[in-house]
């Protein structure tokens, strides 16, 4: 079974300064690895994703993510922080050779609530 | 292109009440998704469609929860009856229909919000 671990469910930064969001994975196949973003009473958006090709992914908005196979990790990152990244951001997981009814399943994280500070 | 729509966008109901969720997918989306979301946590699966059959409701709590998609467009999720456990966000998601090992992006709506009472 897969899973993921988001470390701190609550990240507050300065407007400007760097965003990094932790996650952690669990999988015995290289997964496929998901960033979305949640804002107040909106449904999830995707960032990002990681689907075996590059390993250093840009997403949206300024966002940018590392798979790291030796340390099973896919941190979220932003060099500068602004105050409209305020939101929750959700990492997933889904196993790429899933066949059948588990194909494209995403199993997610916790979530992180990101704060921007001015 | 229209997203998917989802309505009620609140709900507040009494424990033991029966309470329904439309979700209407991104046009020519085959696959769709119901998500449960409580508070503090991430989405959790209830069920998927493929066009109007179902292919995963390992999760859904079947002797409250069904959920129907009829002519393989719009959905419903049902809860028969409420129980205070049930207050969350309930999400809907649509996706192309999987060609090859292509991985299809979900597309999420924004959302129920049942408070039982």
């Amino acid at each position: 079974a897969q899973s993921v671990t988001q470390l701190g469910s609550h990240v507050s930064v300065s407007e400007g300064a760097l965003v990094l969001l932790r996650c952690n994975y669990s999988s015995s196949v290289p997964p496929y690895l998901f960033w979305y973003v949640q804002y107040p009473n909106q449904g999830l958006q995707l960032l990002l994703k990681y689907t075996s090709a590059a390993t250093l992914v840009k997403g949206i908005n300024g966002f940018e993510a590392e798979f790291k196979k030796s340390e099973t990790s896919f941190h979220l990152t932003k060099p500068s922080a602004h105050m409209s990244d305020a939101a929750e951001y959700f990492c997933a997981v889904s196993d790429p050779n899933a066949g059948g009814t588990s194909y494209g399943k995403l199993t997610f994280g916790q979530g992180t609530i990101l704060t921007v500070h001015p | 292109e229209a997203g998917v729509a989802q309505s009620p966008r609140y709900k507040i109901i009494e424990k033991r009440q029966s309470v329904a969720f439309w979700c209407n997918p991104i046009s020519g989306h085959a696959t769709l998704y119901w998500y449960q979301q409580i508070l503090g946590q991430g989405p959790k699966l209830l069920i998927q469609f493929q066009n109007n059959g179902v292919v995963d409701d390992s999760q859904l709590p079947k002797d409250r929860f069904s959920a129907e998609r009829l002519k393989g467009v719009d959905s419903t999720l049902k809860i028969q009856p409420a129980k205070l456990e049930d207050s969350a966000v309930y999400l809907c998601a649509s996706s192309r229909k999987r060609e090859g090992k292509s991985y299809n992006e979900q597309f999420f709506g924004p959302g129920t919000r049942l408070t039982v009472l």
